[in-house]
């Protein structure tokens, strides 16, 4: 049974490039969610979208970051241009909500690290 | 504003005993409850969920207690062992458990000594 897959695992790169953070949701999952996690934020969200539309943005930190849902099996978190500060795991999750009451299931993250 | 409070930050039991990690909310209109355990390298994975409407629920060696009045929940460890080691995080959120975004507590880093 395959779940979140996220892709890279590991991204090191210099400020101002651009960052490109995958995420493929389990199968027949509806919803999807973006979170970021650091040691003195905790782990926050940033955005989810269900049936491939954005639904809450509110904690996407600055308009440098976006994200986008082209279909039900892929996502994309985009940070341009990048900073040191957005040096975090990103993690990305699912969840099935066409089944009432269902968790949500994470992938195991992107360590982002921006020099 | 921190909608969720977690403690405690760092916990060390002995095998066997039973720790008891602490949140508390703020927002009345949270109704699902989850607590997810997080290991090293890896994404939190759900261990065991409360809906305010019940006021305790067991599922193998962990439980949860839930005090709607005072706004608080807690897990419990029964029997734990060293493999119980890891990060433990409360959550709250609206609509259920897979409908809205998750607000978590800042988490706790349980050590189980052998």
């Amino acid at each position: 049974d395959a779940g979140v897959i996220q892709s890279p695992r590991h991204e090191v790169t210099e400020m101002g490039q651009e960052v490109t953070l995958r995420c493929k949701p389990i199968s027949g999952h509806n919803s999807l969610f973006w979170y970021r996690q650091t040691m003195m934020r905790g782990l926050e969200l940033l955005i989810y979208f269900n049936n491939n539309v954005p639904i809450d943005d509110s904690g996407m930190p600055e308009d440098r970051f976006s994200a986008k849902m082209p279909n039900a099996s892929f996502s994309t978190l985009k940070i341009q241009p990048s900073e040191p500060r957005d040096s975090a795991v990103y993690f990305c999750a699912s969840s099935d909500t066409d089944k009432g009451n269902q968790p949500q299931h994470f992938g195991d993250g992107t360590r982002l690290s921006i020099l | 504003q921190q909608q969720v409070k977690q403690s405690p930050q760092s916990l060390i039991v002995q095998k066997g005993g039973i720790p008891i990690i602490n949140c508390a909310y703020e927002n009345t209109a949270f109704d699902y409850f989850p607590w997810y355990q997080q290991f090293p390298g890896k994404g939190p994975a759900l261990l065991i969920a409360i809906r305010p409407d019940v006021s305790e629920k067991k599922e193998g060696r962990f439980t949860i207690s839930f005090n709607k009045s005072a706004k608080q929940f807690s897990l419990h460890i029964m029997d734990s062992q060293p493999g119980d080691s890891a990060t433990y995080f409360c959550a709250a959120t609206l609509r259920g458990g897979g409908a809205d975004g998750l607000t978590f507590g800042k988490g706790t880093h349980l050590i189980i000594q052998p």
